[in-house]
């Protein structure tokens, strides 16, 4: 079966960094995804790995190793607004992607 | 550029109705899929269009919800007869490819009581 596991909910403060884990096994692999959701809003693509390393995107980014079914998120010089929902996902083929349950990001002053 | 559109945001209903929602994608974006997430877990697919064909629809829980995209742009999807465990947040995504991000829209939420 597809398993996506990341944790339910963390905090951090402004201006810190934080690391957001997602942990993977599925059927295929055709990339995995972060998105961010602030309640009550679409989802919004964050980024995108198909490759093991890191992919950096301003003060957000991701890491995957394909081989160990891992990835994180790394936010920098978090902001009051980062506070959202974190969602990683995993297409194993070209019709449909798994999501992990989210992370709650709180972010306090 | 206008975003994905669904409609209504919120429905509440009673057990034995039905319901209609639908989904406007991204003008262009030929793949359009449904998803769901219901109290406290995760987003799960529902079914992928491309165009106006069903590509995959492994993910629709059972025979009471029927999918549509007639003409390839907007679709529905119809909940009939509406159940208590259907109450949750309907997604519509679209992209312009399949292999790709998905672009979001803000959601249905469903409550069946």
């Amino acid at each position: 079966g597809q398993n996506i596991d990341q944790p339910t909910e963390m905090t951090a403060t402004e201006g810190a960094i934080v690391q957001i884990n997602c942990t993977y096994q599925t059927s295929g692999f055709n990339g995995l995804f972060w998105y961010q959701q602030h309640a009550g809003e679409a989802p919004t693509f964050l980024s995108y790995n198909v490759l093991d390393g890191l992919e950096e995107k301003g003060r957000f980014s991701s890491f995957l190793s394909r081989s160990k079914g891992y990835s994180y998120l790394l936010l920098k010089e978090l902001q009051m607004k980062d506070s959202a929902s974190y969602l990683c996902a995993v297409s194993p083929n070209f019709n449909k992607f798994y999501f992990g349950s989210g992370t709650k990001l709180n972010v306090k002053p | 550029e206008a975003g994905v559109t669904q409609f209504p945001s919120h429905s509440v209903i009673e057990k034995g109705q039905t319901v209609t929602l639908r989904c406007d994608p991204i003008s262009g974006h030929d793949n359009l899929y449904w998803y769901r997430r219901v109290m406290g877990k995760e987003i799960k697919f529902l079914l992928h269009f491309v165009k106006e064909s069903k590509q995959d629809e492994s993910g629709m829980p059972n025979n009471r919800f029927l999918a549509e995209r007639t003409g390839g742009t907007y679709s529905t999807l119809k909940v009939q007869p509406a159940e208590l465990e259907d109450s949750g947040v309907y997604f519509c995504a679209s992209s312009p490819q399949a292999q790709g991000k998905l672009f979001f829209g803000s959601g249905t939420q469903l409550s069946v009581l």
